[in-house]
């Protein structure tokens, strides 16, 4: 079983929906990171987290320390949505502190 | 948020010819950068951690003679690709951490794609 898991692996939209992308992992951690990779293969970073909720306009990321649980919502869909959306965590191991990256969820919104 | 850059964003070079990638952080001083890699399709896998004057620490089957690191100072980082081949395109992407106090956050690059013909 993947340290990180994300669900789903593939998701399609309709302009306009709202969409959740989960991220379940199972290590100790330091922060969660939720970051957006185009096709072209630029990362952007969206959120990083360790506790309660964050926004940026459409965007909102959550996280459940205690389910080990986060979630990434995207309110008022749009086809410019569409990318590889990647749950990466912070694993606490003394100083090193390395990421562990989920595999991604593709998301295409379509018009 | 803070910004990591990374230059070029983009190389072709031709087989056996080195290429440098520089991360910079742009309005924070980084302690800590690290050096990822993506295959298509695939997640980004860890290279090496770079400390600031330090050697970096690479993980297993990176050769340090290939991709050499050198973090400088602590707002740059750069990774060479020594006689690049064919295998090595990759996207290539560094990540910046900033240490204060409680504070321990990482910061991700927008990434390199390296395509060597």
């Amino acid at each position: 079983k993947n340290e990180v898991e994300q669900s789903p692996q593939n998701l399609t939209a309709q302009e306009g929906e709202f969409i959740t992308i989960n991220c379940s992992y199972s290590v100790g951690i330091s922060a969660l990171h939720w970051l957006q990779q185009h096709p072209g293969g630029g990362i952007v970073s969206l959120f990083m987290l360790s506790s309660g909720k964050k926004k940026h306009g459409r965007l909102i990321a959550t996280i459940n320390i205690q389910e080990k649980h986060s979630s990434l919502h995207i309110t008022a869909s749009h086809p410019r949505d569409s990318a590889v959306y990647i749950c990466a965590v912070g694993n606490e191991m003394g100083r090193d502190d390395k990421i562990i990256f989920g595999k991604g969820t593709r998301l295409h919104i379509l018009p | 948020g803070a910004v990591v850059s990374q230059h070029p964003s983009w190389v072709i070079c031709k087989s056996g010819t080195s290429v440098k990638i520089e991360c910079r952080s742009l309005d924070f001083q980084a302690t800590t950068m690290f050096w990822y890699r993506q295959f298509p399709k695939q997640s980004l896998m860890l290279m090496a951690t770079s400390n600031e004057g330090s050697k970096a620490t690479y993980e297993q089957g990176v050769e340090k003679d290939k991709f050499l690191i050198n973090h400088a100072s602590l707002t740059l980082s750069t990774l060479t690709v020594t006689s690049a081949h064919p295998e090595d395109s990759s996207f290539y992407i560094c990540s910046a951490r900033v240490r204060e106090g409680l504070s321990n956050e990482q910061f991700f690059g927008p990434g390199t794609r390296l395509t060597v013909l």
